[in-house]
């Protein structure tokens, strides 16, 4: 059974500090990794998606890596914002899962002003 | 712009009433999941859809139904509710596979 782990299970940090999220999988034939964000309340907006062939995914100040071969992915958070605070899930998607995630339980982050 | 609409946001029902949650989509994405998140569980797939008059079980589909009468639209009934069902629902869709899921605001069921 494929698990995701992500680890600690809340953060917090004070603003202006760049910050690392972590996430690990048992099993590496993966097809994807996605890192989505939970606000209170609300659902999950899609932040990255990485292909298996790729190594990393950029956005504004956040950027993915996938370290399949070691079941690792990180998010990094430059230049961190109280608006930041929110619960960040990864997800996989493994090969002939059809589109199918497996979730990790998630990380709470709260950014101190 | 819409995207993935719930109905209801909010309901309360008794053990072993029925209800349907409704999930719309207006992206025209082929692809359509129910997913469950419970406290220190996550979130679990219970059913999803790989096209219109397609389902197929994903992790806990007991106790529910699904049905995926209009690309648009994924509809997930509960037949009898029972307490343990109990939870926050969220509809997803994505254009086709390996693509982004984009989800719904949920659907927060609580079954006395």
């Amino acid at each position: 059974k494929q698990e995701v782990t992500q680890i600690p299970a809340a953060l917090s940090v004070p603003e202006g500090e760049n910050l690392v999220l972590n996430c690990s999988f048992t099993d590496s034939a993966i097809y994807n990794l996605q890192w989505f964000r939970q606000d209170p309340g609300k659902g999950l907006t899609s932040l990255l998606l990485i292909q298996s062939s790729q190594r990393e995914q950029t956005s504004g100040r956040l950027n993915a890596s996938l370290d399949k071969s070691s079941g690792r992915s990180t998010l990094y958070i430059a230049a961190s914002q109280p608006g930041d605070s929110a619960t960040y899930l990864c997800a996989v998607g493994y090969t002939g899962a059809n589109s199918k995630l497996t979730f990790g339980k998630g990380i709470t982050l709260s950014v101190r002003p | 712009n819409a995207g993935v609409t719930q109905t209801p946001k909010f309901r309360v029902l008794k053990t072993g009433q029925s209800m349907t949650l409704l999930c719309a989509q207006d992206m025209n994405h082929e692809y359509m999941y129910w997913y469950r998140q419970d406290p220190g569980m996550g979130l679990r797939l219970i059913h999803y859809s790989v096209g219109e008059g397609t389902t197929a079980k994903g992790e806990v589909p007991d106790g529910y139904n699904v049905s995926r009468l209009k690309k648009q639209n994924f509809l997930l009934g509960l037949e009898s509710a029972a307490p343990s069902q109990t939870s926050v629902y969220f509809c997803a869709s994505s254009s086709y596979d390996n693509q982004p899921q984009h989800f719904g605001d949920g659907t927060r069921l609580s079954i006395l």
